[in-house]
């Protein structure tokens, strides 16, 4: 599975917009790379997934370069509620019958401080 | 639906004792993952199963943890006999691969406190 790296933690203001990069270097032609926020207290939540380019929905876009090693999370003009922590997730997302492991595997997470 | 559903929510337990945490999926999914999250390690994945089968317990840490799904409706995760490193938030997750979005749907979490 590939590993990914992304910055332990970031800090922002509200109304900025906030990018958060992650690193996947050894991403395989199956993965998918897929972007999940956890508040305190709760479960993770999906945000956003792609494959490749630019991928916009109505919480975030997720830019992929054309090599898929690193991918970008941006989040337009954020807010204290805002302020988890975001995780990038590398894996193939078909089903185990078509070969491949299903497996979701979080990294460290990158904690977002949104400050008045 | 109501979500991914565990129980309980809190519980706290003496060294040795037996813990069954349990996990109700949304219905239709055919995937369901059990993940164990502390402050040291973080999120880490203990197994998951594919229309009711367990396809990968790797991540079970030891012996003293089982995990079984006797129905699409419903899997418990047990450990026996409980350790105080064993204390963290235990999540259960699912979802409906075949669509190959790979969004996962969580529960609340089980907090367990081994004293």
């Amino acid at each position: 599975l590939a590993k990914t790296t992304q910055p332990i933690s970031m800090d922002s203001y509200e109304g900025q917009e906030v990018n958060i990069t992650c690193s996947h270097n050894n991403i395989a032609t199956n993965d998918y790379i897929t972007w999940y926020q956890q508040f305190p207290s709760q479960g993770p939540r999906f945000i956003i997934q792609g494959y490749k380019t630019k991928v916009t929905n109505e919480v975030a876009s997720l830019f992929i370069p054309a090599d898929r090693k690193s991918s970008t999370l941006s989040l337009p003009r954020v807010s204290l509620s805002d302020t988890a922590v975001y995780y990038c997730l590398v894996g193939d997302h078909l089903s185990v019958s078509s070969g491949n492991t299903g497996k979701l595997i979080f990294g460290q997470g990158t904690t977002l401080q949104v400050k008045p | 639906d109501a979500g991914v559903i565990q129980s309980p929510r809190h519980e706290v337990t003496e060294m040795g004792q037996e813990v069954t945490l349990r996990c109700k999926p949304i219905s239709g999914h055919d995937y369901l993952f059990w993940y164990r999250q502390t402050m040291m390690r973080g999120l880490e994945l203990l197994i998951y199963f594919n229309n009711n089968v367990p396809i990968d317990d790797s991540g079970m840490p030891e012996d003293r943890f089982s995990a079984k799904m006797p129905n699409a409706s419903f899997s418990t995760l047990k450990i026996q006999p409980s350790e105080p490193r064993d204390s963290a938030v235990y999540f259960c997750a699912s979802s409906f691969r075949a669509a190959n979005t790979g969004e996962l749907f969580f529960g609340e979490g089980s907090r367990l406190t081994v004293l």
